[in-house]
Order: structure tokens, then C-alpha cells, then sequence
């Protein structure tokens, strides 16, 4: 595997069920990063993890918990989520957390909330 | 804080013909700029990144932007565009003191008619 990979590609999920989606980057990269893309608004960033620690939460509600076990791993753990929260999810790793560097992509996984 | 503004929210161009998205960014001092590309159900793809130097930056599959502070601009060219070019593109903008954090614009969606 190269790159950033994320799986699921896609998940349908109903509001009362506990999923998590997972990240994985094969770049060496030491920062971690999701953003959720909803239709018709711009990426959003949810969070930033340097070096396996949380520096940054935009105000996301509780019911996404994300989790960095390790530089090459990012979880994002899904609870009691709402229809609004149906969007693609993405994940990017950079090299140096310290400048605004390159970010790298991966192909995301599509939730869908019934 | 830094804040990008995409105004074409689709651009419709016929093959062969060239292209130009635009891009407005505020900032008040010389920003990172960085044009991703994203194909339907895919993740984000860098194009393009400009830190300093030449204003003029050339970038994958025959892309260049040239970056204009008087304009506070970093649009998006190409000569001439394929069919494959047919996708969502965004212009992203980053600063040192906000360290690895982006704000991306809401994207052009570019269509190509053959």
C-alpha cells in the first residue's frame, strides 16, 4: 500500500449504531488530519493530531471521537450520529507539523446516516 | 485568519480550449497557496503548491498558477483542457503562524464539452 489509505470506502450506519473509520498513511508523515466534505460546503477541518497528540478540535460534537494510536494510524469513532452528519470523510497526513506543508489525501469513505 | 474565496462555482469549457479558475485568498502577509484537484468519489489530489520564490509555478497534468500579491490572487491555468481535466478543483491557503492548518475554498466544479 502507498499513499493514505481509509476504509471503509463506504458505510451505511443507522443513528443508534457504534462505528469507527480508519486511516492509515504510508509516508512516514508525523501529522494526522480529518475533514469532513458535505455537499455544497467547503472541507471542513474536525481534527489535527502531531505526533500522535490532539492539537486541534474544530468544535466537533462528542459523537465523533477520534483516536491516534500511533504517527501512521487515525481512527475516527462514530456514536449516535445524526442524518446531517451523512457526508464524505477525509483523511490527510503532512510531514511537518510545524508549516503549512503539503497535505496528502486519501480517497475518503462516504457515511451515509439513516 | 486566513480566508479563501473560490467565485466560480462551475466553469463549463469546451476541449482544447484553455481554462482559467480563479482563486482570491486574505492574508496579510505572503500565504502558502496550494491547488488540489478532486475526482468524483476520490480523495484530493495536489496540483500545484507556491511558498516563494518564482510567481509562476508550474504543476502536474500541464497546470500552472502564478501568484499576484497585488491582486491577492493564485489562479489556476491551462492551455489547453482534456476531457480527464473534467472535475472539482480547490485553491487552499496556509500561513506560518497558524502552523499545519489549511482553509480551503469551496471549490470549482470545471466541466468539459467535447
Amino acid at each position: 500500500e502507498t499513499g493514505v489509505t481509509q476504509t471503509p470506502r463506504h458505510l451505511v450506519m443507522g443513528m443508534t449504531n457504534k462505528k469507527s473509520l480508519k486511516c492509515e498513511q504510508h509516508l512516514g508523515h508525523n501529522a494526522m488530519y480529518w475533514y469532513k466534505q458535505s455537499a455544497k460546503k467547503p472541507l471542513e477541518l474536525m481534527f489535527v493530531y502531531n505526533f500522535k497528540e490532539q492539537t486541534e478540535n474544530n468544535s466537533v460534537p462528542s459523537r465523533f471521537s477520534p483516536e491516534c494510536p500511533n504517527s501512521s494510524h487515525l481512527f475516527l469513532h462514530l456514536h449516535t450520529l445524526q442524518p446531517e452528519d451523512s457526508a464524505l470523510y477525509l483523511c490527510a497526513s503532512s510531514q511537518d507539523p510545524a508549516s503549512s506543508g503539503e497535505q496528502f489525501f486519501g480517497p475518503g469513505t462516504r457515511l451515509t446516516v439513516l | 485568519a486566513q480566508s479563501v474565496t473560490q467565485p466560480d462555482i462551475h466553469i463549463t469549457v469546451s476541449e482544447g480550449a484553455s481554462l482559467e479558475l480563479r482563486c482570491n485568498y486574505s492574508y496579510g502577509a505572503t500565504p502558502y497557496l496550494f491547488w488540489y484537484v478532486q475526482s468524483p468519489g476520490q480523495g484530493l489530489q495536489l496540483l500545484l503548491k507556491y511558498f516563494s520564490g518564482d510567481t509562476l509555478v508550474q504543476g502536474i497534468k500541464g497546470f500552472e498558477a502564478e501568484f499576484k500579491r497585488s491582486q491577492s490572487s493564485f489562479n489556476l491555468r491551462k492551455p489547453s483542457v482534456h476531457w480527464s481535466d473534467a472535475a472539482e478543483y480547490f485553491c487552499a491557503v496556509g500561513a506560518p503562524e497558524y502552523g499545519n492548518k489549511l482553509v480551503f475554498g469551496a471549490g470549482t466544479i470545471l466541466r468539459v464539452k467535447s
